[in-house]
């Protein structure tokens, strides 16, 4: 079974532009997560959607949005970047919202 | 204070050397535990799983809880040069069944 994949693996934005990040599930995963990754600060949970509806969502600003499509595919969208979002965005998909989730390799996103 | 703590090191040990790796949390509605793996430039895989108190080994690996503590730890024997990354604890229970996350500890093994 082909594992989770993220688009693109790498980016580079300026100052106030917006990114769409992308994250296909394992095939028959209907649960998808995202996370915010930077040094010293761990995973940091994002938002977490399952049969295309959000079901739980982290405190960060409302710049992150995210959605999930038919086929459990996901992107997440980050608007009017900040140097601060600099980070290694991961997506984690699992069958259910309670079992155990499995990783992509993430996107490492830099704003300059 | 964060919810989970976990010193992010570097640990640097050489190889064949017994590795504890540890973190604290402060909810005790946590009842599931579990230890990640994460290599350099790739997304964390999931080491260990233990539900409540106790201990759980898979080869060389043994997870432990101690709930009364608030203290979970990861045990690696006879450490390798392919131990080396970086190891996230991650916790949930109570009426939130959301992974809080430690920071991650970096393991060096020198061989």
């Amino acid at each position: 079974k082909a594992g989770v994949t993220q688009t693109p693996r790498y980016l580079i934005k300026t100052r106030g532009q917006q990114v769409t990040l992308s994250c296909s599930p394992i095939s028959g995963h209907r649960s998808v997560s995202w996370y915010q990754q930077t040094p010293g600060q761990g995973l940091q949970f994002l938002f977490e959607y399952f049969s295309e509806t959000q079901r739980n969502k982290g405190n960060f600003p409302g710049r992150f949005s995210g959605r999930q499509f038919s086929n459990s595919r996901s992107e997440m969208n980050v608007s009017t970047l900040e140097l601060g979002d600099s980070a290694l965005y991961l997506c984690a998909s699992s069958q259910g919202v309670t079992d155990t989730q499995y990783f992509g390799p993430g996107t490492r996103l830099t704003v300059l | 204070q964060k919810e989970v703590e976990q010193d992010p090191g570097p640990l640097s040990v050489p190889e064949g050397a017994i590795v504890s790796l540890n973190c604290t949390y402060s909810n005790s509605a946590f009842q599931y535990f579990m230890w990640y793996r994460q290599y350099s430039r790739k997304g964390p895989e999931l080491l260990m799983y233990t539900y409540s108190s106790g201990n759980k080994e898979d080869g060389r690996f043994t997870a432990q809880v101690d709930k009364s503590s608030k203290y979970i730890s990861l045990f690696i024997r006879d450490s390798q040069p392919s131990d080396s990354a970086t190891y996230l604890c991650a916790m949930s229970g109570g009426s939130n069944y959301q992974l809080i996350w430690g920071a991650g500890t970096k393991l060096i093994i020198k061989p």
